[in-house]
């Protein structure tokens, strides 16, 4: 069945790196887009990076952009998502998603989520 | 960036209600907006797509509708489990937004 499972969160420092991992199972992971999505604790969904299926596009949120890349590996049907200068407005946990191709919008794939603390 | 906005931010109503929840974007696009549904402590739940399909396996008593800058999201028989937060979100530009939600709680 469909699968996304993401890994790589936990307890960082402030100012320091992570990256996460999404890994897709039992879908054409190379034919999709794929999302990286986040909820902070007690709050609402935001939505944080893109990339297209061969990776040769990516877009991001303001709140995130010249700190994250997201990248992909369609040979492991794996996405990343390399967050440096971390900081206590980037703890949340983050869902990887994917919208079908047959649709215009909504990510009918979503991870469990990973966990992302950021304190010292 | 279109900007969405949800209301009412919170309900109060009983099971067998009609429930309606609003979505409205600060600039018209056409119909490319999700109705997604999240209990505590799980991953959201696709409900609707491009504004009004129902996602496979969805109740038939969630609908939506709307285009441009006005959508609506309606259960029309509220059953015990559909006491969650509701979410619209937007994929006409590259931002991707969200909306900030809609919890729907018991009476």
């Amino acid at each position: 069945q469909v699968q996304l499972v993401e890994s790589g969160g936990g307890l960082v420092q402030p100012g320091r790196s992570l990256k996460l991992s999404c890994a897709a199972s039992g879908f054409t992971f190379d034919t999709h887009a794929m999302h990286w999505v986040r909820q902070a604790p007690g709050k609402g969904l935001e939505w944080v990076a893109v990339i297209s299926f061969d990776g040769s596009d990516q877009y991001y949120s303001d709140s995130v952009k010249g700190r994250f890349t997201i990248s992909r590996d369609n040979s492991k049907n794996t996405l990343y998502l390399q967050m440096t200068s971390l900081s206590g407005d980037d703890m949340a946990v983050y869902y990887c998603a994917s919208i079908s191709p047959r649709h215009m919008s909504g990510y009918d794939k979503w991870g469990q989520g990973t966990r992302v603390t950021v304190s010292s | 960036a279109i900007q969405l906005t949800q209301s009412p931010s919170s309900v109060s109503a009983s099971v067998g209600d009609r429930v309606t929840i609003t979505c409205r974007a600060s600039q018209g696009f056409g119909r490319s907006l999700a109705w997604y549904q999240q209990k505590p402590g799980k991953s959201p739940k696709l409900l609707i797509y491009d504004a009004s399909t129902l996602e496979s396996g969805v109740p038939s008593r969630f609908s939506g509708s709307g285009s441009g800058t006005d959508f609506t999201l309606t259960i029309s028989s509220l059953q015990p489990e559909d006491f969650a937060t509701y979410y619209c979100q937007q994929f006409n530009d590259f931002f991707f937004s969200f909306g900030p939600g809609t919890k729907v709680d018991i009476k």
